[in-house]
């Protein structure tokens, strides 16, 4: 079984919203990742975890705070966004990091 | 210089044809390559993963990899009009673990 999950599906916000994104795997895979994609390029990588601790940052705003509470669960809490923070928002685990990662279906977010 | 560079099509080749897809690379010290399919509106979905130079193949997927030459290539033969969709190359580049998407190419199979 190859399935990661993604919480919700859709959602929109304003500006001075607070909410979170949720990502789950039962692979057993000790990497986690969080992606933005915005139409027509391709996936653009935010957050890695490894070993349930933070990996790498790429340099994203402060306004994005990722959360790993196990090894199976992954969240990004979403504060004061931006409309140019419109995306689809993406989810991937691997094993371990050098290897092939899988995909959730991804989080459309819209902020007004 | 891109870490990651595909021609962005579009691609057109008839039903039953082969569709050839290319990448290159800029480090030569990446480890790990992938090629993935992405539908319009939906998440990527892992087609190939290759790791040695050679030939992998899957099905109707034959994933190529010269680590010389810095390139990695997707073959699909007895192409299908289900296999439209935007094709994204991916590299792991080892050294710190980085991961980059090509821009992806479009391939469109004409029945």
């Amino acid at each position: 079984d190859t399935e990661v999950t993604q919480t919700p599906k859709h959602l929109v916000m304003g500006m001075t919203n607070k909410k979170s994104l949720k990502c789950e795997q039962h692979m057993g895979h000790r990497a986690m990742y969080w992606y933005k994609q915005k139409a027509k390029k391709p996936p653009e990588l935010m957050f890695v975890y490894s070993y349930e601790k933070l990996s790498i940052n790429e340099s994203v705003p402060s306004r994005f705070s990722p959360e790993c509470p196990n090894s199976s669960l992954l969240n990004l809490h979403l504060h004061a966004l931006q409309p140019e923070d419109s995306a689809l928002y993406l989810c991937a685990s691997s094993q371990v990091i050098r290897y092939e990662q899988y995909f959730g279906p991804g989080t459309r977010l819209t902020v007004t | 210089q891109k870490e990651v560079e595909q021609n962005s099509g579009p691609l057109s080749v008839p039903e039953g044809a082969i569709a050839s897809l290319n990448c290159t690379y800029s480090d030569r010290g990446s480890q790990s390559f992938f090629w993935y399919r992405q539908y319009s509106g939906k998440s990527p979905e892992l087609i190939m993963f290759i790791y040695s130079n050679g030939d992998k193949e899957d099905g109707r997927f034959t994933a190529q990899l010269n680590k010389a030459s810095q390139y990695v290539s997707l073959l699909i033969r007895d192409s299908q009009p289900s296999d439209s969709a935007t094709y994204l190359c991916a590299v792991n580049k080892g050294a710190g673990n980085q991961f980059y998407f090509g821009t992806g190419t479009s391939l469109t199979v004409i029945p």
